[in-house]
């Protein structure tokens, strides 16, 4: 069984641009969860997706956006980039919202000059 | 703030030996407790997690003890092979946040042949 797959594995912007990062969940699977990874920290919360409604929240600006396909798919947006925005970007699925045990992606490598 | 808290980047332990990875806490509404295993270019993978209602939880050579009274909890590999080197995070969460995951910044585990 495939697990969760992430697009593109790394990518570079400059400042001020756009990116859209995408993922898709392990089959069966209707929660997906976005963390960013800054290196030498751990994964911090972006957002979570449940039945294609946002269900959480983490303390992010609003630069970041995100949603969730009917396929259960779901997109990262973050707009106005920024250097400190240069980070890995996990998307984690899980069976249903309240699930404690995530399965992350390889992630994509944003790099931001 | 951090909210979880792992003190030791870094850990060198022979093959055959026990290591034993630490973690903090501080917020006293975390009730799930959960260890992530994560390699080079790749997501973090699921390895142990312990409810709060438990001080205790074994699966194979992994065991993680919980200490609520002292807010820490502790990750036990016996015998420690070579193929365990890896970054560990520890992770907690709490009742009704949409488990969102609080990660601590992860310590580096080396297990010399």
């Amino acid at each position: 069984d495939a697990g969760v797959t992430q697009s593109p594995t790394h990518l570079i912007k400059t400042r001020g641009q756009q990116v859209t990062l995408r993922c898709s969940p392990i089959s069966g699977h209707k929660s997906v969860s976005w963390y960013q990874q800054v290196l030498g920290q751990g994964p911090q919360f972006i957002f979570q997706y449940y039945e294609k409604e946002e269900r959480g929240r983490g303390n992010f600006p609003d630069r970041f956006s995100a949603r969730q396909f009917p396929n259960y798919s779901s997109e990262l947006n973050v707009n106005a980039l920024l250097l400190g925005d240069s980070a890995l970007y996990l998307c984690a699925s899980s069976l249903g919202y309240g699930n404690e045990k995530l399965f992350f992606g390889s992630g994509t490598q944003l790099s931001v000059l | 703030d951090q909210q979880v808290k792992q003190n030791s980047p870094s850990l060198s332990v022979q093959e055959g030996r026990i290591s034993i990875l630490n973690c903090d806490y501080t917020n006293s509404m975390f009730d799930y407790f959960l260890w992530y295993k994560k390699y080079p270019a790749e997501g973090p993978t699921f390895l142990i997690s312990i409810s709060s209602i438990k001080d205790k939880n074994e699966d194979g050579r992994f065991t993680v003890f919980l200490n609520k009274s002292a807010k820490h909890l502790s990750l036990h590999i016996v015998p420690s092979q070579p193929g365990d080197s890896a970054v560990y995070f520890c992770a907690a969460s709490v009742a009704g946040s949409a488990r969102q995951l609080t990660f601590g910044s992860g310590t580096q585990l080396t297990v010399l042949p």
